[in-house]
């Protein structure tokens, strides 16, 4: 079954804490994305990654960090220098003809 | 940047009607046009995209018109039904670059029984 993962699709945490989102694709897409929904917005770029050990800033990367060590993987962690970081967090993957697809994203609430 | 304006942000119709929903954006560079459907809670689904080279694209009850002049694009549901009620983006990005998606802010359509 392909597709894209993410887990936890619910996470709590204690403000000050940073807290890891993961994303699995097993599409063999070499690119993938994190965006941040707020509610009643639209999406906005953190991060991407074209191709393994590489990434790049998006629109709004400050207090987040990622990695791609693997094809198939790229994590979000999101830091407490995060100033808001309650969101929903959507992942997505795509290969070279453009069309992205989505995960079912996790939502993160900070206390 | 890529700036994409959306309209309307919500948009209320009845069962059998068609809905319309426009998109401008500002970078001539771009030349790929998705529209995504998003579900409460779940993550946006693909329905149709458009490319540059194209002015339309049909695909059953959804198309996509694209006026590269005007720089806008619109999304056009015939027959709609209750299944269609959700919020549909507009996005834009170019081939080169980062290649990731500028989004608009999102129609909340309501299509009512």
């Amino acid at each position: 079954d392909g597709g894209i993962t993410q887990s936890p699709k619910y996470l709590f945490r204690k403000e000050g804490q940073n807290v890891t989102l993961s994303c699995e694709q097993n599409l063999n897409h070499d690119a993938m994305y994190w965006y941040r929904q707020d509610p009643g917005q639209g999406l906005r770029l953190i991060y991407y990654s074209q191709i393994v050990n590489d990434f790049q800033k998006g629109d709004i990367a400050e207090g987040y960090s990622v990695s791609r060590e693997k094809k198939e993987s790229f994590p979000l962690t999101v830091t407490s220098a995060q100033k808001n970081p309650t969101a929903f967090y959507l992942c997505a993957s795509s290969s070279l003809n453009y069309e992205q697809y989505f995960g079912p994203g996790t939502r993160l609430t900070v206390t | 940047g890529e700036n994409v304006e959306q309209h309307p942000s919500t948009l209320s119709v009845q069962e059998g009607d068609s809905a319309v929903i426009k998109c401008t954006y500002s970078d001539s560079a771009s030349n790929y046009f998705p529209w995504y459907k998003q579900e409460l809670g779940k993550g946006p689904q693909l329905i149709i995209d458009i490319r540059s080279n194209v002015g339309e694209k049909k695909d059953q009850r959804i198309a996509v018109t694209l006026n590269k002049t005007a720089k806008h694009f619109s999304l056009h549901i015939t027959e709609t039904q209750p299944e269609d009620s959700a919020v549909y983006f507009c996005a834009a990005s170019t081939d080169t670059g980062r290649r990731a998606l500028t989004f608009g802010s999102g129609t909340r359509l309501q299509v009512q029984p």
